[in-house]
């Protein structure tokens, strides 16, 4: 079983440049959210998705983007990448609603580097 | 916004003792507070979660005690092990049910 397929694992970027992190899930879950992760901090939710074509911002969306056109895949965009945007990144899908006792299945993450 | 505080921010044990995490929020409306547990390089993983319609859920050696009227709640290890180092994060439901989580507590088990 696949779960939660993120890609790419690394990534080094120079501020300004954009990119896509890729995120897909076999489990046919409606739910998707894509979180950040740094130290003492948490994991922050940044958007989140309740089914294909819906969309929403979570606590911290500036300079990121999302769409939702299938069910399977939720990626994220750095639009014009920022120092402040080196974090780690995991994508998580559920059944139903986390908050109403959805469990959360991560992926293995992706480690963001801006320069 | 739903605010969660978590203590301590790291936590060494010998091997066999009590952890314990502590975790309060603010109000919400929905009731289901989880514990996450992430090993190093690897996505968190649900490993036990409580509604509060009871006080305390058990899971093998793993206990949340919750008090509803002080809006904490806790995560007991018991019988620790090396295996059990890791980070934890409790969460707490937030607005359009998404979850807030914690800022986690690294946990070390020694030999």
């Amino acid at each position: 079983n696949a779960g939660v397929t993120q890609t790419p694992k690394f990534q080094v970027l120079k501020t300004g440049q954009s990119m896509t992190l890729q995120c897909a899930q076999d489990m046919n879950h409606e739910y998707m959210s894509w979180y950040r992760q740094d130290p003492g901090m948490g994991l922050r939710l940044i958007h989140y998705s309740v089914g294909a074509g819906i969309t929403d911002q979570g606590e911290v969306p500036n300079g990121y983007n999302v769409s939702r056109s299938t069910t399977e895949d939720f990626p994220l965009r750095l639009l014009s990448a920022a120092p402040s945007q080196t974090s780690v990144y995991f994508c998580a899908s559920s059944y139903s609603r986390q908050g109403a006792g959805g469990e959360l299945f991560f992926g293995e993450g992706s480690r963001l580097t801006v320069l | 916004q739903q605010q969660v505080k978590q203590s301590p921010q790291s936590l060494i044990v010998q091997k066999g003792g009590i952890p314990i995490i502590n975790c309060a929020y603010e109000n919400t409306a929905f009731d289901y507070f989880p514990w996450y547990q992430q090993f190093p390089g690897k996505g968190p993983a649900l490993l036990i979660a409580i509604r509060p319609d009871v006080s305390e859920k058990k899971e093998g050696r793993f206990t949340i005690s919750f008090n509803k009227s002080a809006k904490q709640f806790s995560l007991h290890i018991m019988d620790s092990q090396p295996g059990d180092s890791a980070t934890y994060f409790c969460a707490a439901p937030g607005s359009a049910r998404q979850l807030t989580f914690g800022s986690g507590t690294q946990l070390t088990v020694l030999p």
